[in-house]
């Protein structure tokens, strides 16, 4: 089983419709964020959460919104989708006390806004 | 703000040759991490720099941090088709943080 998991993989909605996308994982790190990755523009940063009541604004947080329900759970929202937000989401995390920060992504949810 | 711009966006390579991607920041950065993703795959972490010139290898893979922390490359050394796939670098928003942005990626093709 994979140690970040993300529902669902893939979406296809319409523009105005609310879409939430969640990332769980069972590595029990502490911080985690979502990216946005578009061709040609790599990865980019949406929101990150370093604990349960740490919520921060990435590069490009317009439009998106996040919860972070439990040290397991991080939730994106689109509160009213448009076409522009189509993009491959990924849900990441990183461990607090390792040397290196390095991420763990998740497989990623292919978003789609008619 | 702070960008991180990657050089050559593609690259074709005939199975055996070599492959370079360059990653060049706006600013300094505390280190540089480097990630691969294959088709179809999510971003797989493949080493951090730190130090000011430090030069790392991983079998055919030589990952250098330039001297003025600004700069980096990824080196692969007679490339075969298991390298296929798309190599980020990424670095620290702020100095001393883990709030990750990446460059724009390279993606690479081998020619078998």
């Amino acid at each position: 089983d994979a140690d970040v998991t993300q529902t669902p993989r893939n979406r296809i909605t319409k523009t105005g419709k609310r879409i939430m996308l969640e990332c769980s994982q069972t590595k029990g790190h502490d911080r985690m964020y979502w990216y946005r990755q578009d061709p040609g523009l790599g990865l980019r940063l949406i929101y990150y959460s370093f604990d349960v009541k740490d919520i921060n604004k990435g590069e490009i947080s317009d439009g998106y919104s996040v919860s972070r329900q439990a040290q397991a759970k991080f939730s994106l929202s689109l509160e009213s989708a448009i076409p522009n937000q189509t993009a491959l989401y990924f849900c990441a995390t990183s461990d607090a006390g390792s040397g290196t920060g390095e991420l763990f992504f998740g497989e990623g949810s292919r978003l789609t806004v008619l | 703000g702070q960008q991180v711009m990657q050089i050559p966006q593609y690259q074709h390579v005939q199975e055996g040759e070599d492959f370079t991607t360059y990653c060049n920041s706006s600013t300094t950065l505390s280190n540089i991490q480097w990630y691969k993703q294959r088709p179809g795959g999510h971003p797989v972490f493949l080493i951090q720099l730190v130090k000011s010139g430090e030069v790392k290898k991983q079998k055919r893979l030589t990952f250098q941090f330039g001297e003025a922390k600004k700069n980096s490359s990824l080196h692969i050394t007679a490339t075969q088709t298991t390298d296929v796939g798309t190599y980020f670098c990424a670095g620290p928003i702020t100095s001393g943080t883990y709030k990750y942005i990446f460059g724009t990626g390279t993606r690479l093709k081998v020619l078998a």
